[in-house]
């Protein structure tokens, strides 16, 4: 069974810049997440969703950070402008379903620094 | 405000010997709990869960306990081995469909080191 696709592994942009990541989830997994883990820190969830829509977004910096779902499948994160305190590792992760409690499986992530 | 604490950043352990991580939480609302595993340049991969309806659940070498009266768990490896070696971070969750507890809430981690 193939997992959690993430891309790029790594990207370096300069402050101001835009970025996006990309997610493909595993095949029949209804619900997505989007994680950011600082250095030192555990990962903070952004946003999840079910299927292509938002189940939870309150910890999502909107002014800055936007995500989609189309069709239900992949999913990709977007930042715009990007801050320094953005550099991180953006984890997806994906889930059989979220109202019965079962662990998520997650990407590599990909690492973000902004310079 | 850090609802899922693991307060010791690092362990070293000698191989064959037990490890035990230790996690706190503060959210009443939890009620189910998992530990992750990290190597480095990968994702964090799932080991274990338990309950709150459960003290103990056991997975070959682990086995995690739950007290929540001291809303406190743990994670016991044994024996430790050198390939164990690796960030473990606990992750709470409750079954409301609304409010904080719902998201699944990871703790900083434990660098565990396995010396052989």
């Amino acid at each position: 069974e193939a997992g959690v696709a993430q891309s790029p592994r790594y990207k370096i942009i300069e402050k101001r810049q835009s970025v996006a990541f990309w997610c493909n989830p595993i095949s029949g997994h209804a619900t997505l997440y989007w994680y950011q883990q600082i250095l030192g820190q555990g990962p903070k969830l952004l946003i999840q969703f079910q299927n292509n829509g938002v189940v939870d977004d309150s910890q999502l910096p909107k002014d800055r950070f936007s995500a989609e779902r189309l069709k239900g499948v992949d999913s990709t994160l977007k930042i715009q402008p990007a801050k320094l305190e953005d550099s991180a590792v953006y984890l997806c992760a994906s889930s059989i379903l979220t109202g019965i409690v079962a662990e998520a499986f997650f990407g590599q992530g990909t690492r973000l620094t902004v310079v | 405000d850090q609802q899922v604490k693991q307060n010791s950043p690092s362990l070293s352990v000698q191989e064959g010997r037990i490890s035990i991580l230790n996690c706190d939480y503060t959210n009443s609302m939890f009620d189910y709990f998992l530990w992750y595993k990290k190597y480095p340049a990968e994702g964090p991969t799932f080991l274990i869960s338990i309950s709150s309806i459960k003290d103990k659940n056991e997975d070959g070498r682990f086995t995690v306990f739950l007290n929540k009266s001291a809303k406190h768990l743990s994670l016991h490896i044994v024996p430790s081995q050198p390939g164990d070696s690796a960030v473990y971070f606990c992750a709470a969750k409750g079954r409301g469909s609304s409010g904080s507890a719902r998201q699944l809430t990871f703790g900083s981690g434990t660098q565990l080191t396995v010396l052989p």
